[in-house]
């Protein structure tokens, strides 16, 4: 089955800066998802990218897909301490499988 | 409405013992799947279901049995636990395809002894 792979694993950075998470896939797909989660609970869908769209926003967060390179990357402007989750990428698998997550980036917001 | 609720939240079993991870969703939605997440693995697909009355096997699926006997409830049962099944456990559904957005409950952490 095709993964999303994140880059970096961990991330920290200092509050009011921007973080920059990568999601890389293998086969084609028709939408890639970001979920968040914090720790010691459940995802949290963030945003659906379909594969004819190249960038979508959601408040802070700017999501990016590029189909050629078979890579996404999310970016979150003006990060809060409150930010600090782990996120993922998630591809649809062949047929009607569950999606498919990555391992996660790790992100840490100093106050 | 509630959304996904998983039930319990933590759990401790001893080598053998069996026992059954509740998953019950209020959305209406035909998909439903249960993964594990283990330190450094992600999530892994353990089983899933299109509708009630249909299952299927995913990534990781020995040692699990699943049932999908109404639209709502998603039941995982662990036959005989062994410490490797020591993970947190969380239910997803989502309306109609699993290409859209899934809804996931809360977790349960379950370790075995």
């Amino acid at each position: 089955s095709q993964q999303g792979e994140e880059d970096p694993q961990a991330l920290s950075i200092q509050e009011g800066e921007n973080a920059t998470m990568n999601c890389s896939y293998k086969t084609s797909i028709n939408n890639l998802q970001w979920y968040r989660q914090n720790s010691g609970r459940g995802l949290v869908h963030l945003i659906l990218i379909r594969s004819n769209e190249r960038e979508k926003h959601s408040g802070r967060l700017r999501v990016t897909l590029d189909t050629s390179k078979k890579s996404s990357s999310l970016l979150i402007t003006a990060s809060r301490a409150a930010d600090t989750a782990s996120y993922f990428c998630a591809t649809p698998n062949s047929g009607n499988t569950p999606l498919v997550f990555g391992k996660g980036t790790r992100l840490s917001v100093i106050a | 409405n509630a959304g996904v609720t998983q039930t319990p939240k933590f759990q401790v079993l001893k080598t053998g013992q069996s026992m059954t991870l509740q998953c019950a969703q209020d959305m209406n939605h035909e998909y439903m799947s249960w993964y594990r997440q283990d330190p450094g693995m992600g999530l892994r697909l353990i089983h899933y279901s299109v509708g009630a009355g249909i299952t299927d096997q995913g990534e990781v699926p020995n040692g699990y049995n699943v049932s999908r006997s109404t639209t709502e409830d998603f039941p995982l049962r662990l036959l005989s636990a062994a410490p490797s099944q020591t993970s947190v456990y969380f239910c997803a559904s989502s309306r109609g395809h699993s290409k859209n957005i899934q809804y996931f409950g809360a977790g349960t952490r379950l370790s075995v002894l």
